[in-house]
């Protein structure tokens, strides 16, 4: 069965500092891994995606994140955030062999304070 | 960018009642995916339909059920509301069973 954790429930960030979130998957295959980032009231919208290959990818919006497959971790950064990156981010997990029906961990809430 | 439509943005219902809510897929696209989001969880996969079938359930009773029509649109069902259903419900469709899912800004549903 695949999963995901997202350890930080909430985090707090001043405008212009940097941001990382954490993202823990448990997948017995490559699992392809994604970010997603949901403002209030709103859909999710797709950040970034893994699948192969390097293993830094670049996102929309200037978010990027790092998969690390001794650690089981797909976590997201940006070098510098803005008030508008305030919104909840989550990771998903899924695969080609059950056609991409993710698994999406619990989130993580972005504040920003000015 | 995204295309998918949703209705109704909320509904109150109470218990034991029957809901249905609907989901216009972005153009070109004949997968919808469901998720139903508990408040302050993620996203968990309802069930998906393809091309009109059923094609995937997740841990979900079957008083959730679907439908998909001819024109992809498709429709969430479910019978016997319990209040632990109160959710945003979530919409995503995609071109086959590509990686890449465009979600609908989800229809809130409380029980009361």
């Amino acid at each position: 069965a695949q999963s995901v954790t997202q350890p930080d429930i909430h985090i707090t960030v001043s405008e212009g500092a940097s941001l990382e979130l954490r993202c823990n998957y448990s997948y017995g295959a490559t699992p392809y891994l994604f970010w997603y980032v949901q403002s209030p009231g709103q859909g999710l919208q797709l950040l970034l995606k893994y699948f192969s290959g390097d293993t830094l990818v670049q996102g929309i919006k200037g978010f990027e994140a790092e998969f690390k497959r001794s650690q089981s971790s797909f976590n997201l950064r940006k070098p510098s955030v803005h008030w508008s990156d305030a919104a909840e981010y989550f990771c998903a997990v899924g695969a080609r062999s059950n056609d991409y029906k993710l698994s999406f961990g619990a989130g993580t809430t972005v504040t920003v304070r000015a | 960018e995204t295309g998918v439509t949703q209705s109704p943005t909320h509904l109150i219902k109470t218990r034991g009642q029957q809901v249905t809510l609907r989901c216009s897929s972005q153009s070109g696209h004949n997968t919808v995916s469901w998720y139903q989001q508990a408040l302050g969880q993620g996203p968990q996969f309802i069930f998906q339909y393809y091309r009109e079938e059923e094609n995937g359930r997740g841990n979900f009773p079957p008083r959730f059920s679907g439908l998909q029509f001819p024109n992809y649109s498709s429709e969430l069902n479910v019978n016997a509301l319990e209040l632990d259903d109160s959710a945003l419900y979530l919409c995503a469709s995609s071109l086959g069973t590509d990686e890449k899912l465009f979600f609908g800004s989800g229809t809130q549903l409380s029980v009361l």
